[in-house]
């Protein structure tokens, strides 16, 4: 099993849906977990970090579940722009400086 | 500010050269992450230093990659000699020890992409 799970997609959406990722992970010791939205040939960029109570950036809005080990990630009113790879990402065993990214997400958004 | 720099962009060599690229992490940025990415993967780690220390290159195939972060900053790292296998996107990222919340937040750069023919 990997160690952060993702499913790869792709996520055909109209514009102004709704949208949701999950990303299961394996070690129960992770700390840190973030969303990372990657363009075509782009390098990864930081969308969001994950807290333990949830939290919310305009459209986007991320939960944890530690009890179940997964991480989601919700798009609300999806814009054309919104189109792109989504990797989460999770600290590895022994260093919560150490990422481990699923394999992403890719979502494209319909006009 | 600036982010986090790297060259050269792109990158096509014959398999068997050597081939080493370079980054510049973003200023006051103590940590610093070498990455491969392979097309439809998520970014694998090579190896991360904490200033000019190599605190993890478990992942970093010894016998043909090689990094080095002389002054805490700048780092370069290079492949010798390089096969088929090791076409992909490299990444450097930096992150910064604040202590906060956001202790471990990581910024990449543009990334590398190598081809070996």
């Amino acid at each position: 099993r990997k160690e952060v799970e993702q499913d790869p997609g792709p996520f055909n959406v109209p514009e102004g849906a709704t949208v949701a990722f999950n990303c299961t992970y394996s070690n129960s010791a992770s700390q840190s977990f973030f969303w990372y939205r990657q363009d075509c040939r782009k390098e990864p960029k930081l969308l969001m970090s994950v807290y333990s109570s949830g939290n919310e950036d305009g459209r986007f809005t991320a939960q944890l579940n530690r009890a179940s080990q997964y991480i989601s990630l919700l798009i609300r009113d999806s814009k054309l722009s919104d189109s792109a790879t989504y990797l989460c990402a999770v600290t590895a065993s022994g260093s919560a400086r150490q990422l481990t990214f699923g394999s992403g997400t890719q979502l494209t958004v319909l006009p | 500010e600036a982010g986090v720099v790297q060259s050269p962009r792109y990158k096509i060599i014959e398999k068997k050269q050597p081939v080493a690229f370079w980054c510049n992490p973003i200023s006051g940025h103590n940590t610093l992450y070498w990455y491969r990415q392979n097309l439809g993967q998520g970014p694998e780690l090579l190896i991360r230093y904490e200033n000019e220390e190599a605190v993890d290159d478990s992942q970093l195939p010894k016998d043909r990659f090689s990094a080095e972060r002389l002054k805490g900053v700048d780092s370069t790292l290079k492949i010798q000699p390089a096969e088929l296998g090791d076409s992909a996107v490299y990444l450097c990222a930096s992150s910064f020890r604040s202590g906060g919340p956001n202790t471990y937040e990581q910024y990449f750069g543009p990334g590398t992409r190598l081809t070996v023919t």
